[in-house]
């Protein structure tokens, strides 16, 4: 079965703490995935993808195979980064399979 | 220059109704998709076009029926509205192979 969990709904960490949100995956595949966010009022955008193994806007995220897992991390939140952020599996013909999604909120 | 536009952002209407939610992308990009978000925040695919082409089609009641009349264009059109059809559905493009989606604002979507 082709799944993305997320297990937090809503997640609260004060300004400057380090933030983990969880991301695990079922996919018998070769897996593809990716973190989306939406700020208040905005669309959804691509935060960042595994394969490019970059930082974007102090996060990263690495995709451990072994555990199925891929959770973003920041070391110092920032109240910039409250938003909905969407862990999501890209499987064949382009499908995408989204998590729940995490509702972060950074404590000023 | 806005990427994807949804028309409208805002669409109240009662059960039974027919309605139409158009999308648009200026991206040059050969796939589009339709995605529902319900009260939870929960994002599900509905369908995928690839040069108007159906190429994704999820568990969608017939109700709901996609229509591309061009690569930049796909429509949705919702027949016989129910209250659980209440949702933000949200447009989204990407050109087939990259692994990157660009989407809509969202049309929230009310049956009363």
């Amino acid at each position: 079965a082709q799944r993305v969990t997320q297990p937090e709904k809503l997640l609260s960490v004060f300004k400057g703490a380090p933030v983990e949100l969880k991301c695990n995956y079922s996919y018998s595949g070769s897996p593809e995935l990716f973190w989306y966010v939406q700020y208040s009022r905005q669309r959804l955008q691509l935060l960042l993808r595994h394969i490019s193994r970059e930082s974007i806007k102090g996060f990263t995220a690495d995709l451990n195979k072994g555990e199925t897992s891929f959770h973003l991390k920041k070391p110092f939140a920032q109240e910039e980064d409250s938003a909905m952020y969407y862990c999501a599996l890209r499987t064949s013909y382009d499908k995408v399979i989204f998590g729940p999604g995490t509702s972060l909120s950074v404590i000023p | 220059d806005t990427a994807v536009s949804q028309t409208p952002k805002y669409l109240v209407t009662q059960m039974g109704n027919d309605k139409s939610i158009k999308c648009e992308q200026n991206l040059g990009h050969d796939t589009m998709y339709w995605y529902k978000q319900d009260s939870k925040k929960f994002l599900k695919i509905m369908f995928s076009y690839n040069n108007k082409e159906l190429i994704i089609n999820e568990t969608v009641p017939n109700r709901f029926s996609p229509k591309s009349p061009d690569k930049a264009h796909l429509n949705l059109h919702i027949n016989s509205l129910e209250l659980g059809d209440s949702a933000v559905y949200f447009c989204a493009s990407s050109q087939l192979g990259s692994y990157e989606q660009y989407f809509g604002p969202g049309t929230r979507l009310t049956v009363t």
